[in-house]
């Protein structure tokens, strides 16, 4: 069993969608959770973090955390064709490597 | 915010040469550098962790003699391909982190497509 599992998709949903992504997680230690973007070829880029459970907003992006069920999701309000990428959960403890899902790639149609 | 700079972004070498990509935080000092390898629709495998002046521990299956990593200062690490064949071609990408908060840790390079002719 991996340590961090999220739904590689591809999710597909026409502009305006609510989109809803999430991972699942196996080790307790985890203390820190984060979001990030990643479009074609280039570095991932930090969306959202939070050290502990309940949802933190910013903008059209929510994160939320429930440690006691190992769940994390991020949810995107009024989806754009510009949020066409592959968003990756990571997974920190300490000052260790992140722990990566495997990435789900969206795609919102014009 | 942190940045991360990475160069080259794209490079193309023939087989048995070296390859070297640099990695530089421009206004943070980065404490550890972590340099990860991605395949195409695959998300980030953790190739090796450099603390700065000190030797990178590498991740399990990782040759340490063919991915040389260098962390000699605060703002500069490297990773250098030696000998590199076809099946080292694939997207490289470091990520420095500083010990000054969440939010100026764990940030990436914009990542190097390496391809091996």
């Amino acid at each position: 069993q991996k340590e961090v599992e999220q739904d590689p998709g591809p999710l597909s949903v026409p502009e305006g969608a609510i989109v809803s992504l999430n991972c699942t997680y196996s080790n307790s230690a985890f203390q820190y959770f984060m979001w990030y973007r990643q479009y074609s070829r280039k570095g991932p880029e930090l969306l959202m973090y939070t050290y502990s459970s309940g949802n933190k907003e910013d903008g059209r992006f929510t994160a939320q955390v429930d440690k006691s069920s190992k769940y994390i999701s991020l949810f995107i309000r009024d989806s754009q064709p510009s949020d066409s990428a592959t968003y990756l959960c990571a997974m920190g403890e300490g000052r260790r490597a992140l722990t990566f899902g495997s990435g789900t790639r969206l795609q919102v149609q014009p | 915010g942190a940045v991360v700079s990475q160069h080259p972004s794209r490079v193309i070498c023939k087989s048995g040469t070296s390859v070297k990509i640099e990695c530089r935080s421009l206004d943070f000092q980065a404490t550890t550098m972590f340099w990860y390898r991605q395949f195409p629709k695959q998300s980030l495998m953790l190739m090796a962790t450099s603390n700065e002046g000190s030797k990178a521990t590498y991740e399990q299956g990782v040759e340490k003699d063919k991915f040389l990593i260098n962390h000699a200062s605060l703002t500069l690490s490297t990773l250098t391909v030696t000998s590199a064949h076809p099946e080292d071609s694939s997207f490289y990408i470091c990520s420095a982190r500083a010990d000054r908060g969440l939010s100026y840790g764990y940030t990436f390079g914009s990542g190097t497509r390496l391809t091996v002719v």
